[in-house]
């Protein structure tokens, strides 16, 4: 059992390119969402998807973009990266039924913009 | 705007005693609360949970404790083992989105 696959685990980028930290889940949740965490900061939210097709920003969403292609699928682009989007990223999906209210973490991507 | 606060950095106790970890808050909207552990280089894992119309929650070596009028909650673990050495993170929810502390360094001490 899988629970949240997060590609790739480690890059480095220069200032200015552009990639795409791809996520996905396989315990059929409806939300995912993506996070960074930074020394000192904790874990802030970047973005959020309710279910397929929806997206939602949350508290440091500029300089981001993210696609829920499907169900299972949560991406999250950075379309001109710079060195103050070196972090660790983490995607993260929860059924989100009332009452339920666990979200399930994946490894991590270590990105570093030089 | 911080609205989930975790005061201490890093906390050291001595292996069989009891941890305490901190957590205060300031949206009184929240409705869940939650805690995450975390080892180096892994996703957080979830912990233990507690709905915001409870004041305690136990799951075996672990109690969370409410106190909405301080908008204060605290993670309880007894005894505290080796293996408990992690990044504590509380986590608050509001219209399913989870806002993070800044995290508690948790050291036991053999």
């Amino acid at each position: 059992n899988a629970g949240v696959t997060q590609t790739p685990k480690f890059q480095v980028l220069k200032t200015g390119q552009s990639m795409t930290l791809q996520c996905a889940q396989d315990m059929n949740h409806n939300s995912m969402y993506w996070y960074r965490q930074d020394p000192g900061m904790g874990l802030r939210l970047i973005y959020y998807s309710a279910s397929e097709g929806t997206t939602d920003k949350g508290e440091v969403p500029n300089g981001y973009n993210v696609s829920r292609l499907n169900k299972r699928e949560f991406s999250l682009r950075l379309e001109s990266a710079a060195p103050s989007q070196t972090s660790v990223y983490f995607c993260a999906s929860s059924r989100a039924q009332l009452g339920n209210t666990e979200a399930f973490f994946g490894q991590g991507t270590r990105l570093t913009v030089v | 705007d911080q609205q989930v606060k975790q005061n201490s950095p890093s906390l050291s106790v001595q292996e069989g005693r009891i941890s305490i970890l901190n957590c205060d808050y300031t949206n009184s909207m929240f409705d869940y609360f939650l805690w995450y552990k975390k080892y180096p280089a892994e996703g957080p894992t979830f912990l233990i949970s507690i709905s915001s119309i409870k004041d305690k929650n136990e799951d075996g070596r672990f109690t969370v404790f409410l106190n909405k009028s301080a908008k204060h909650l605290s993670l309880h673990i007894v005894p505290s083992q080796p293996g408990d050495s992690a990044v504590y993170f509380c986590a608050a929810r509001k219209n399913e989105k989870l806002t993070f502390g800044t995290g508690t360094r948790l050291t036991i001490i053999p």
